[in-house]
């Protein structure tokens, strides 16, 4: 069975720009959460998705937002990028929505910001 | 591959000897809690999850220990291997969302 699949896996950016993320859940799985990965904060919950609704938000400005489609596969956008954006952007899947059950991560999409 | 964390804490271990993992968690009212492993270029794995109602539990060669008197969880690691090197981190659930330890650096000697 795929595991849960993340693109584009790295990519470069300047400040000021846009960026789209996509991830797409194993198969089955309809909630997708998505976290921010950095040297200093560790791991930070960004928002999760359940069957196309934003369930839960964490504590990031609204440049940071995301959708799901009907197929449970998760965008995330970060608007007017700066350069503490630059991060690794883990997306997460589970069968059911968050609770007592094992996120399953992607590999990552590593953004750097100039 | 990627930096994980350039200041976790590391613990060096010997090939061959037990590992063990500690991590302190924030939350009381935290009733699950799971360990991952992350190694360089790749996303967290799952090892093994224990719930509050339970004080250990035991995978292949990984045991997870809880003590929620003094909200602490640790992860011990038998006969550690060099492919046992990599960056650990607990999570608890609280509320609706898991919240991740620092982590911890396992480097596993020779």
């Amino acid at each position: 069975k795929a595991g849960v699949t993340q693109t584009p896996r790295y990519l470069i950016k300047t400040r000021g720009q846009q960026v789209t993320l996509s991830c797409s859940p194993i198969s089955g799985h309809r909630s997708v959460s998505w976290y921010q990965q950095t040297p200093g904060q560790g791991l930070q919950f960004l928002f999760e998705y359940f069957s196309e609704t934003q369930r839960n938000k964490g504590n990031f400005p609204g440049r940071f937002s995301g959708r799901q489609f009907s197929n449970s596969r998760s965008e995330m956008n970060v608007s007017t990028l700066e350069l503490g954006d630059s991060a690794l952007y883990l997306c997460a899947s589970s069968l059911m929505a968050t609770g007592a059950n094992v996120l399953t991560f992607g590999a990552g999409s590593r953004l750097t910001v100039l | 591959g990627e930096s994980v964390g350039l200041h976790l804490p590391t613990l060096s271990v010997q090939e061959g000897d037990n590992s063990i993992i500690n991590c302190a968690y924030s939350n009381s009212a935290s009733d699950y809690f799971i360990w991952y492993k992350q190694e360089s270029g790749k996303g967290p794995q799952f090892i093994i999850d224990i719930r509050s109602n339970m004080d250990k539990r035991q995978g292949q060669r990984v045991t997870v220990l809880l003590n929620k008197t003094v909200k602490h969880l640790s992860l011990q690691i038998a006969a550690t291997q060099p492919g046992d090197s990599a960056v650990y981190f607990c999570a608890e659930l609280y509320g609706q969302n898991f919240v991740f330890g620092p982590g911890t650096r396992l480097s596993v000697l020779p």
